[in-house]
């Protein structure tokens, strides 16, 4: 089975400006989560999604949004970018969710806001 | 406020010593424990996950859970350079889908 694919790996944005991140889940899996991982805070959870739904939410401003797509693949958005917002975005896959369900990583993409 | 603490390293062990590392979390409802393996500019890799009380092993590697303590460990056997990582811990309440992360511990297996 392939692995969970992000796109794009790298990206760089000004300040003010927006961006949109890409993830596919392995194939079968319906939940899909998103991350942020910086050297300053770790990894924090942003939200999740499952069958198209948000299902739960970290604590990120409302800049940050999300959405899943009836074939499970999830896309991020992130408007008016802060120099902070710059950090590897980490989508995780899972079969159903939940909290004994594991999580499988994509290779993330690496977001710089000059 | 859910806390996971985990000591930041690095750990430092010889190849084929048996690395042991710690994660302490502040939730006593916590019901679910992972841990991954995080190479320097690659995504967490999942290795293990326990629910239960007591020891799951895995080839070199063996989880141990208390929850009376209120801690996870992860030890690895045989320890091998390709080992040398930054080892995170998460811990999820029972019913809640959002797990918490330590901030990993990085480990470097010397030849």
């Amino acid at each position: 089975k392939a692995g969970v694919t992000q796109t794009p790996r790298y990206l760089i944005k000004t300040r003010g400006q927006q961006v949109t991140l890409s993830c596919s889940p392995i194939s079968g899996h319906r939940s899909v989560s998103w991350y942020q991982q910086t050297p300053g805070q770790g990894l924090q959870f942003l939200f999740e999604y499952f069958s198209e739904t948000q299902r739960n939410k970290g604590n990120f401003p409302g800049r940050f949004s999300g959405r899943q797509f009836s074939n499970s693949r999830s896309e991020m958005n992130v408007s008016t970018l802060e120099l902070g917002d710059s950090a590897l975005y980490l989508c995780a896959s899972s079969p159903r969710g939940g909290s004994y369900n594991e999580q499988f990583f994509g290779p993330g993409t690496r977001l710089t806001v000059l | 406020q859910k806390e996971v603490e985990q000591n930041s390293g690095p750990l430092s062990v010889p190849e084929g010593a048996i690395a042991s590392l710690n994660c302490t979390y502040s939730d006593r409802g916590s019901q679910s424990f992972f841990w991954y393996r995080q190479y320097s500019g690659k995504s967490p890799e999942l290795i293990m996950f326990i629910y239960s009380n007591g020891d799951k092993e895995d080839g070199r590697f063996t989880a141990q859970l208390n929850k009376a303590s209120q801690y996870v460990s992860l030890l690895i056997r045989d320890s091998q350079p390709s080992d040398s990582a930054t080892y995170l811990c998460a811990v999820r309440a029972g019913g809640s889908y959002i797990p918490t992360f330590g901030r990993g511990t990085s480990l470097i297996v010397h030849p």
